[in-house]
């Protein structure tokens, strides 16, 4: 059965830095590009970034490139998201998902990320 | 990338058929068929309903399908039930540096 639980989430500071992560198991990891899409409170999901099965490709979205970073460690079956300058507009739940092809395979339950001061 | 178009609310009643519309540009939705649809419960995360425009995953029921026509897509949700209402996302690929453009979310109201 294929699991992706994120850690990290919480409440942090405009400015600051949080690092997300999300643990794989269930399925062949290496296999898969990963990415995160976040949701933020009462709206709709908003793809944020993308990383190829050996992280050769990296993509993010316009609102998040220069101030997020996504990686991943195979041999850990993990993927990071390195979140810095945050601003309260990146208030939202973030979801790790699997993509085997152009969708959104599997999902994560979410972590939450508050920034407020 | 604009977001997606979907309408904010369909409503049907247990057994009658629904269509959301996705409507995208010639960048997204018209240009490839990878369009995906999600389904989401309050507190949940989404679950995969639809990809590459009609196809279903292993275990979607057959009660749901997808199809596109230029720049819009739809999905049909036919012998409504009362656990299919929930919210729907539609996604599309957008080109290389885009993995994903969701649309809005519809909310689906069963009577």
């Amino acid at each position: 059965e294929v699991q992706l639980v994120e850690s990290g989430g919480g409440l942090v500071k405009p400015g600051g830095s949080l690092r997300l992560s999300c643990a794989a198991s269930g399925f062949t990891f290496s296999s898969y590009s990963m990415n995160w899409v976040r949701q933020a409170p009462g709206k709709g999901l908003e793809w944020v970034s993308s990383i190829s099965s050996s992280s050769s490709y990296i993509y993010y979205a316009d609102s998040v490139k220069g101030r997020f970073t996504i990686s991943r460690d195979n041999a850990k079956n993990s993927l990071y998201l390195q979140m810095n300058s945050l601003r309260a507009e990146d208030t939202a739940v973030y979801y790790c998902a699997t993509s085997y092809g152009y969708r959104f395979d599997y999902w994560g339950q979410g972590t939450l990320v508050t920034v407020s001061s | 990338q604009s977001a997606l178009t979907q309408p904010r609310s369909v409503s049907g009643s247990p057994g009658q058929s629904v269509t959301i519309s996705c409507t995208g540009t010639s960048s997204d939705v018209g240009g490839y068929n990878y369009v995906s649809w999600y389904q989401q419960h309050p507190g949940k995360a989404p679950k995969l309903m639809i990809y590459d425009v009609s196809k279903r995953p292993s275990g979607v029921p057959d009660r749901f399908s997808g199809s596109k026509s230029g720049n819009t897509a739809s999905l049909t949700i036919s012998g409504l039930q009362a656990e299919d209402e929930a919210d729907y996302y539609c996604c599309s690929y957008a080109g290389s540096y885009t993995f994903g453009v969701f649309g809005g979310g519809t909310k689906l109201t069963v009577l």
